[in-house]
């Protein structure tokens, strides 16, 4: 069965610093990965998704990730964060033969000023 | 402007009563999806549905229940079963074969 782990609850990082967050994902079949991003009591918006192809994908907002299979990762960065950039993101892998997505359990990100 | 409309916002029940969430969307698209969200976890699939008038349950269904009868709509029923509900509820929907899901607002439900 697919599971999705992301790597701390909590990151901080200062305006203008790298922003790295971290997903690792388990699969039988070849993933289709996604990130979506919730601003406080709002829904999710999609950041951005891996489905075949090259395994940099760019989003919205600057963001961008990586699609490793020999590490079953698919890391979220952004190179200079901003004070909008706070707010919980989610990871997320698409089940196999299903069109139902499994989430992570998140990351809230805090951008000091 | 299409979309996915959840209404209301914010809704307060009295424990033991029944509670029915509504969730529109304009679209087009086939699938949709009910998700319950929880302070610090991820978001869990309650119940979701690929074509009118049928429906699956998902992993926390006990407790809920749900209605496809137009393409558009797909409102989900809190009822006096369900132990815990006071949640953030969010519905999505996708097109048929493709999987992204889009969200809509979320409704914030407490129960006392």
């Amino acid at each position: 069965a697919q599971s999705v782990t992301q790597l701390g609850s909590h990151v901080s990082v200062s305006e203008g610093a790298l922003v790295l967050l971290r997903c690792n994902y388990s699969s039988s079949v070849p993933p289709y990965l996604f990130w979506y991003v919730q601003y406080p009591n709002q829904g999710l918006q999609l950041l951005l998704k891996y489905t075949t192809g090259a395994t940099l994908v760019k989003g919205i907002n600057g963001f961008e990730a990586e699609f490793k299979k020999s590490e079953t990762s698919f890391h979220l960065t952004k190179p200079s964060a901003h004070m909008s950039d706070a707010a919980e993101y989610f990871c997320a892998v698409r089940e196999d033969s299903s069109y139902k997505l499994i989430f992570g359990s998140g990351t809230r990100l805090l951008v000091r000023p | 402007d299409g979309g996915i409309t959840q209404s209301p916002k914010y809704l307060f029940r009295k424990e033991g009563q029944n509670v029915t969430l509504s969730c529109e969307q304009n679209l087009n698209h086939d699938a949709m999806y009910w998700y319950r969200q929880d302070p610090g976890q991820g978001l869990r699939l309650i119940y979701y549905s690929q074509i009118v008038n049928d429906f699956q349950k998902g992993d926390i269904a006990e407790g809920y229940s749900v209605s496809r009868e137009k393409k558009e709509s797909f409102p989900l029923t809190v009822t006096s079963a369900q132990k815990n509900p006071t949640a953030f509820y969010l519905c999505a929907s996708s097109k048929a074969g493709v999987s992204e899901q889009y969200f809509g607002p979320g409704t914030r439900l407490t129960v006392t």
